[in-house]
């Protein structure tokens, strides 16, 4: 079983839609999870940091863990055409900084 | 702040060459992390230092080598390189812990 599980898509919606996007995890001993979103030919960019079970809202975007079901999501509100790119959940232990990452979600926002 | 620079951007060698990339973290940043990322696997860890010192490594063969200078710059080595090397090579400077910064990556091409 793999440590991170992530559908790698592709998803495409139109502008505006509610985006939701899912890892689950195997490890119960991990404890942070990111997400970043990655643009082509670029490196990952960090968008979503937590530690805890719950939600974390930003902006547009709202991260939510399930500790218990082992599961992340990231949903983006009134997706917009910049949104486009790919997202990738990543996790880690505490004391460490190796990140797991998933296999990434290419998202395409058509105008 | 500058973000996390690496060099070079592209790269290409033939097999059984070996290359060195460079990163530089951002200022104040004393952790890099070291990622290879390509279409099948994905983004997995390759090696993390912190004041000079490996803290972790991933499950890369003794091929892939890394250090870390006095000044947190970072590089890492490829020897023998082979067709399989073929990758983006993404470094990440962390602080606080675990939340990591990807600089652009150098994309290697071994032919």
């Amino acid at each position: 079983q793999k440590e991170v599980e992530q559908d790698p898509g592709p998803l495409s919606v139109p502008e505006g839609a509610i985006v939701s996007l899912n890892c689950t995890y195997s490890n119960s001993a991990f404890q942070y999870f990111m997400w970043y979103r990655q643009y082509s030919r670029k490196g990952p960019e960090l968008l979503m940091y937590t530690y805890s079970s719950g939600n974390k809202e930003d902006g547009r975007f709202t991260a939510q863990v399930d500790k218990s079901s082992k599961y992340i999501s990231l949903f983006i509100r009134d997706s917009q055409p910049s949104d486009s790119a790919t997202y990738l959940c990543a996790i880690t232990q505490g004391g460490s900084e190796k990140l797991v990452f998933g296999k990434g979600m290419k998202l395409t926002v058509n105008p | 702040k500058a973000g996390v620079t690496q060099t070079p951007r592209y790269l290409i060698k033939t097999r059984g060459q070996q290359v060195t990339l460079s990163c530089s973290p951002i200022s104040g940043h004393r952790s890099v992390s070291w990622y290879q990322q390509t279409p099948g696997q994905g983004l997995q860890f390759l090696f993390e230092y912190f004041s000079e010192t490996q803290r972790n490594k991933g499950n890369f063969p003794g091929r892939f080598s890394g250090r870390q200078f006095s000044n947190s710059r970072s590089e890492m080595n490829v020897s023998t390189l082979e067709l399989g090397d073929s990758a983006l090579y993404l470094c990440a400077s962390s602080f606080p812990a675990h939340t990591q910064y990807f600089g652009p990556g150098t994309r290697l091409t071994v032919l």
